[in-house]
This record gives structure tokens, C-alpha cells and sequence, in this order.
């Protein structure tokens, strides 16, 4: 079974271009959540995904990010414009619903805006 | 304030010794779990093991152990016989409430160095 899939794997980009992450689900997993470490600080939740819909973003930083999951698939997050402070590196993690199942992680898309 | 809190930033161990890498977390809610990551080098999130709060039992998964002290509010990680392999960054994470769909809170993390 194929895991969590982000992409791209890193990204470069200048202050005030934009940038879109792409998150692709274990098959199955309605839960899908963002999450995203800044360098030496703790990975902090940004949002979660009920199939198409958002349960919680009470994470997402500001109005300059993004997210959608259009048929409850795969999801994406844009950030628009990107400034210096949203370097780092975001993580897509899938769930299934209502289970005691963890929480599983994609490798993650590095992102470094200068 | 729901917390996790891992006081080692960075550990040397030697092959083939066991590992403990500490965990304690704050929460007021009755029911939540607990979780270990392992991150190496590669930079993808593994996980490792979990424990439900209102488990009776120490989660074990191979050579993984959780040392759940509820009343101490800390589980901590156990590696047994530690390998090269082992060498990666560990969070510990917690879901802190009821709903089991509930965001996690992650730990800074606690980078683990098996030396040959």
C-alpha cells in the first residue's frame, strides 16, 4: 500500500512568488492534516480535512496560505505571496476517520523562500 | 496548557545498548494519546508506537517500548539493543483530547546518535 506522497520534495522561491504543495493520501483516509516545522522550533499543526471539507485551521498562520482538497482526494496548499518566515518544511499527514490509528506522515516538502 | 515536552536535545549511545528518550506531557483531558516518531536523515515521519491513555498495558511494537506513567505524565521511549540504524530525530506527540481526529501536538524532538 502506498504511503502519504507530497511534491515536490523541495522548493526554492523568492520572497513574494507563490508556491503549491501538493498532498496525496494513503487511499482510504478521509482525515487529511498540514502540519509544518520552522528550523529548531516544534512541527505545529496548520489545518485538517474531513474528506473535502475543513474541520479545524486554526493552525494556518495568516491569509496568505491556502488549502484545498476539491473531491476529497489529494489536497494542495498555496502560499500567496510567500514571504521569508514561511520557510521551513511542511508535512501531510493521513488518518482514517474515527480510529485509533496514528496519524501517518508524508517525507515532507522543503520549502525555502528567499 | 496542553504540552509535550522533551528535555534531550541530542543523545550518544552506544551500539547495542538500550535507549530511553524522555517524554511528559500536560493535558487536561481524560482521554488522549500518545505517540513516538522516529525522523532519520531522509526526512520522512515514521511512526513508531502508540499508547491510549486508558490502555492497561505498556505499548511495545519489536524493539520499541513505551513507558507510560500516567500519573507521572510521562511516556517515555525505550530502544532496546540500539542500532546504527536507530541514528534519527524522535518526537514524541500527543493527541490531547477525546476525538480521535483531533490535530496531534508535537515535542522538539530529541536527536539520537548510535555510535559504532
Amino acid at each position: 500500500e502506498a504511503g502519504v506522497t507530497q511534491f515536490p520534495s523541495h522548493s526554492v522561491i523568492e520572497k513574494g512568488q507563490t508556491v503549491t504543495l501538493r498532498c496525496d493520501p494513503i487511499s482510504g483516509h478521509d482525515n487529511l492534516y498540514w502540519y509544518r516545522r520552522v528550523m529548531g522550533k516544534e512541527i505545529k499543526f496548520l489545518l485538517h480535512f474531513v474528506k473535502e471539507s475543513k474541520q479545524d485551521e486554526s493552525g494556518m498562520p495568516n491569509n496568505r496560505f491556502l488549502a484545498e482538497r476539491t473531491g476529497g482526494t489529494y489536497s494542495t496548499l498555496k502560499v500567496q505571496p510567500a514571504e521569508l518566515e514561511d520557510s521551513g518544511v511542511y508535512f501531510c499527514a493521513s488518518s482514517q476517520v474515527s480510529s485509533t490509528s496514528p496519524q501517518y506522515f508524508g517525507p515532507g516538502t522543503r520549502l525555502t523562500v528567499l | 496548557a496542553q504540552k509535550i515536552t522533551q528535555t534531550q536535545p541530542g543523545m550518544f549511545v552506544q551500539e547495542k545498548e538500550a535507549v530511553t528518550l524522555d517524554c511528559t506531557y500536560d493535558t487536561s483531558d481524560p482521554s488522549y494519546g500518545l505517540f513516538w516518531y522516529k525522523q532519520p536523515s531522509s526526512g520522512e515521519m515514521i511512526f513508531l508506537i502508540y499508547q491510549g491513555s486508558y490502555d492497561q498495558q505498556n505499548a511495545t511494537e519489536g524493539r520499541y517500548s513505551l513507558n507510560f506513567q500516567k500519573a507521572r505524565k510521562s511516556a517515555n521511549l525505550v530502544i532496546s539493543a540500539s542500532q546504527l540504524g536507530d541514528s534519527a530525530m524522535y518526537f514524541c506527540a500527543m493527541r490531547p483530547s477525546m476525538n480521535r481526529d483531533d490535530k496531534i501536538i508535537f515535542g522538539k524532538g530529541t536527536r539520537l546518535h548510535i555510535l559504532p
